[in-house]
């Protein structure tokens, strides 16, 4: 199993243009996130799907949108680039329940806006 | 959410136990303790999860007080390749209340 697979792995966008970030898994959970990590911070939730067909907003939902297209893909979309994305930002999904097993963390998008 | 306090960084040497603390005095009844570790340029990895006492597994060691208000992650004999950040979060893992990072404990460990 590939786990939460993330796309792309780079980007560099020019200040004002858009483009949607990927995140599939392949684990049949309900639940997905989008995070941020910035140098040598820890992660901020930007939003949230508790389960397919709703959404919710983070900590730093401003500027981005999200949609849950079906039970296993999450999108994350930037309209209007601007520098202070630039960050790190991570998938991640989860059964939804009480459960031993946590959070399962895709391998990142490295985002720059210049 | 219950917030976490957790040292800023740490120091060890290998073939040592370490020992990160974390407090959570607000934690409510239906929380869990979880523990994560962050190598560079890769997301966190789920390491251990624990309601009370401890739990072990085999990467870690997970201590509980009775009150809960605290929590101790212990890593058996650390190697190099332990050095990573190690997030302490508390939560209901119900889907709706989210996991909350805060900045971590940064390990290093040295020859």
């Amino acid at each position: 199993n590939a786990g939460v697979t993330q796309t792309p792995k780079f980007q560099v966008l020019k200040t004002g243009q858009s483009m949607t970030l990927q995140c599939a898994q392949d684990m049949n959970h309900n639940s997905m996130y989008w995070y941020r990590q910035d140098p040598g911070m820890g992660l901020r939730l930007i939003y949230y799907s508790a389960s397919e067909g709703t959404t919710d907003k983070g900590e730093v939902p401003n500027g981005y949108n999200v949609s849950r297209l079906n039970k296993r893909e999450f999108s994350l979309r930037l309209e209007s680039a601007a520098p202070s994305q630039t960050s790190v930002y991570f998938c991640a999904s989860e059964k939804g329940q009480t459960t031993n097993y946590g959070y399962t963390f895709g391998s990142g998008t490295r985002l720059t806006v210049v | 959410l219950a917030k976490t306090t957790q040292p800023i960084s740490m120091d060890s040497y290998e073939g040592q136990e370490v020992n990160i603390t974390c407090s959570h005095n607000n934690i409510a009844t239906n929380d869990y303790i979880t523990w994560y570790q962050q190598f560079p340029s890769q997301g966190p990895r789920f390491i251990i999860q624990g309601y009370k006492t401890k739990v072990t597994n085999e990467v870690a060691s997970l201590f509980i007080p009775a009150d809960r208000k605290s929590s101790t992650l212990s890593l058996p004999r650390v190697s190099l390749s332990d050095t990573a950040v190690y997030y302490c979060l508390v939560g209901a893992h119900s889907g709706n209340t989210p996991l909350v990072f805060g900045k971590g404990t940064r390990l290093s460990v040295i020859a």
